[in-house]
């Protein structure tokens, strides 16, 4: 059963910690993303890596980080240096970065207070 | 700037009528645009997609219509049912770039 998983689904951390979400696909995709959502807001774009060990920023990477050292994996760490941290945190993938719909987990909800 | 817009932030529509749902962008380079569909606390789901090159996709009850000279495309939902009540979001991506941009979402609601 094919698809992309993050966990937890729910996340709580107190202000000043650094924290890291997990973000899995069983899809063979090649690329991975990292989206946050605010209320009222769109799907803005964090972090994107076309393939592994490869990585490139979004638009609003400052306080984040990622990783890529495996083709399913994806982990999006907040660091203590992003300033509203807390918000709904969406993984996708797709088969090539060019033009291809995303598919996309199911979120996590980071609360950081 | 916001390159992807999506005007209206809400719409109501009858059981059984069509929803239209609008995007406009501003970035002529932009040649291909994706419809999602979102549930509170859950990943966007993908509905349809359009290139550039054509004006028109149909997958069931779902079209979207590509204007590119007005640099606007549309969702329509024909018959509307009750569980399609969600918010929609539009996305667009220019040739060579592995960054879609996505607009801020219309909520729609079908009333039974």
């Amino acid at each position: 059963d094919g698809g992309i998983t993050q966990s937890p689904k729910y996340l709580f951390r107190k202000e000043g910690q650094n924290v890291t979400l997990s973000c899995e696909q069983n899809l063979n995709h090649d690329a991975m993303y990292w989206y946050r959502q605010d209320p009222g807001q769109g799907l803005r774009l964090i972090y994107y890596s076309q393939i592994v060990n490869d990585f490139q920023k979004g638009d609003i990477a400052e306080g984040y980080s990622v990783s890529r050292e495996k083709k399913e994996s994806f982990p999006l760490t907040v660091t203590s240096a992003q300033k509203n941290p807390t918000a709904f945190y969406l993984c996708a993938s797709s088969g090539t970065a060019i033009s291809y719909e995303q598919y996309f987990g199911p979120g996590t909800r980071l609360t950081v207070t | 700037d916001q390159q992807v817009k999506q005007n209206s932030p809400s719409l109501s529509v009858q059981e059984g009528r069509i929803s239209i749902l609008n995007c406009d962008y501003t970035n002529s380079m932009f040649d291909y645009f994706l419809w999602y569909k979102k549930y509170p606390a859950e990943g966007p789901t993908f509905l349809i997609s359009i290139s550039s090159i054509k004006d028109k996709n149909e997958d069931g009850r779902f079209t979207v219509f590509l204007n590119k000279s007005a640099k606007h495309l549309s969702l329509h939902i024909v018959p509307s049912q009750p569980g399609d009540s969600a918010v929609y979001f539009c996305a667009a991506s220019s040739p060579g770039t592995y960054k879609y941009i996505f607009g801020t979402g219309t909520r729609l609601k079908v009333l039974a």
